[in-house]
């Protein structure tokens, strides 16, 4: 089964400073998403990766998938308060030709930005 | 807001019971997957409902179980309920294609078993 693995566990930062979070896989990804949870509630879809070499962006946020497709990586520039959260990181497990993919997550990086 | 809306929000059981979590999905979806996220780790994926049939189950025993009813809103069973089901129990929505499709998050319902 794929493993995904998020590096760090958690990151404090000083509003202002830029900051990499890091999430590998033990299996190729075909599909990568970033998900961004605040404590106890549900998850805010922010980006897929599809394709090795991709890289997206919106507002201050980057993600980027390798070119071998086991690797990517979430940049926030500039960090902001409003960026306070736990980052998870998920990939397509299984689809069975119906319904839609079933996600396996990383456990997570919380990040606290400090004003 | 996504349009997924879960009840309750928190909720307190002993252990043996049972319990019935509820999730109505986004307008237009009929798909709902439904995920466990234990304190300090990501969610894992529990089963799917895809036009009321199970489309997929995880690695969970089969006290769990799950109805989806006509209009896509879903349900979560869990009988003889143990410490470890103490979690955040989260639906997600989505409208079933070929490829990727986004899925829409509720707020999640907290148990605690006792």
């Amino acid at each position: 089964s794929q493993e995904l693995e998020q590096s760090p566990q958690s990151l404090i930062v000083q509003e202002g400073k830029n900051l990499t979070i890091n999430c590998t896989s033990s299996k190729t990804l075909y599909g990568l998403y970033w998900y961004k949870q605040k404590y106890g509630e549900g998850l805010i879809f922010l980006m897929m990766l599809q394709k090795g070499g991709e890289e997206k962006s919106h507002e201050k946020i980057t993600a980027k998938l390798d070119e071998k497709k086991q690797q990517s990586s979430l940049h926030i520039t500039a960090s902001q308060p409003s960026h306070a959260g736990i980052y998870l990181c998920g990939a397509d497990n299984s689809y069975s030709g119906a319904g839609s993919y079933q996600l396996t997550f990383g456990k997570g990086t919380k990040l606290s930005v400090i004003p | 807001e996504t349009g997924v809306t879960q009840s309750p929000t928190h909720l307190i059981k002993t252990r043996g019971q049972q319990v019935t979590l509820r999730c109505s999905s986004q307008s237009g979806h009929n798909t709902v997957s439904w995920y466990q996220q234990a304190l300090g780790q990501g969610p894992q994926f529990i089963f799917q409902y895809y036009r009321e049939e199970e489309n997929g189950r995880g690695n969970f025993p089969p006290r769990f179980s799950g109805l989806q009813f006509p209009n896509y809103s879903s349900e979560l069973n869990v009988n003889a309920l143990e410490l470890d089901d103490s979690a955040l129990y989260l639906c997600a929505s989505s409208l079933a294609n070929r490829g990727f499709n986004e899925q829409f998050f509720g707020p999640g319902t907290r148990l605690t078993v006792l």
